[in-house]
């Protein structure tokens, strides 16, 4: 089984729509991540958890929203979906830095559709 | 946050050695070097990091210049299945938060 799961896995919706992402992990790391990514271009930080009660904006977190509802689970919601939110978007975990290795882990990610 | 600079695209054949350079002239003392792969739209793949001495593993050596400013990720004995874009990223900092750029599209030719 993987250890990084997203669900959906695609998505087709309509303007103005209410969506929510999630992601759950079974690799007990603390830190968790939502990334989106547009074609041709690099991932993009949206937000970012570091334990249950921790939420940090990322690069890119304007029409966006987050919960982390517990350390295994960690949702994205876009609360009035717009079509340039139309993108990958993808999942990571990782451990806190001062491990051996600060790897982050990626999901299968989802790919969002705004019409 | 040192910002990297990569070649946007490089061919290799099969069976030799891919070498993708990177530029991050910025780095600062505490930022280690990652590289990472992503494969046809699937969640990118780690690959190896390191801070100043030369690192290897069973996916790649990476070579990372003595003043710091460049590196470059060798892949000895590439196969069509290493055909991917390679991210070279400094770590932002001590949050582990990723910063992508674009990228090198390899394309490991038969």
């Amino acid at each position: 089984d993987a250890d990084v799961t997203q669900t959906p896995r695609n998505r087709i919706t309509k303007t103005g729509k209410r969506i929510m992402l999630e992601c759950s992990q079974t690799k007990g790391h603390d830190r968790m991540y939502w990334y989106r990514q547009d074609p041709g271009l690099g991932l993009r930080l949206i937000y970012y958890s570091f334990d249950v009660k921790d939420i940090n904006k990322g690069e890119i977190s304007d029409g966006y929203s987050v919960s982390r509802q517990a350390q295994a689970k960690f949702s994205l919601s876009l609360e009035s979906a717009i079509p340039n939110q139309t993108a990958l978007y993808f999942c990571a975990t990782s451990d806190p830095p001062g491990q051996i290795n600060n790897e982050q882990f990626f999901g299968p990610g989802t790919r969002l559709t705004v019409l | 946050d040192a910002k990297t600079t990569q070649p946007p695209s490089m061919d290799c054949a099969e069976g030799r050695a891919a070498n993708l350079p990177c530029n991050h002239s910025t780095i600062s003392g505490n930022e280690y070097v990652y590289w990472y792969r992503q494969i046809h739209s699937q969640g990118p793949q780690y690959i190896i990091h390191g801070l100043k001495n030369n690192e290897t593993n069973e996916m790649a050596s990476l070579i990372i210049t003595e003043d710091r400013k460049s590196s470059t990720l060798i892949l000895p004995h590439a196969t069509l299945r290493d055909t991917a874009v390679y991210y070279c990223i400094a770590l932002a900092g001590q949050g582990g938060k990723l910063i992508f750029g674009q990228g090198t599209e390899l394309s490991v030719k038969p």
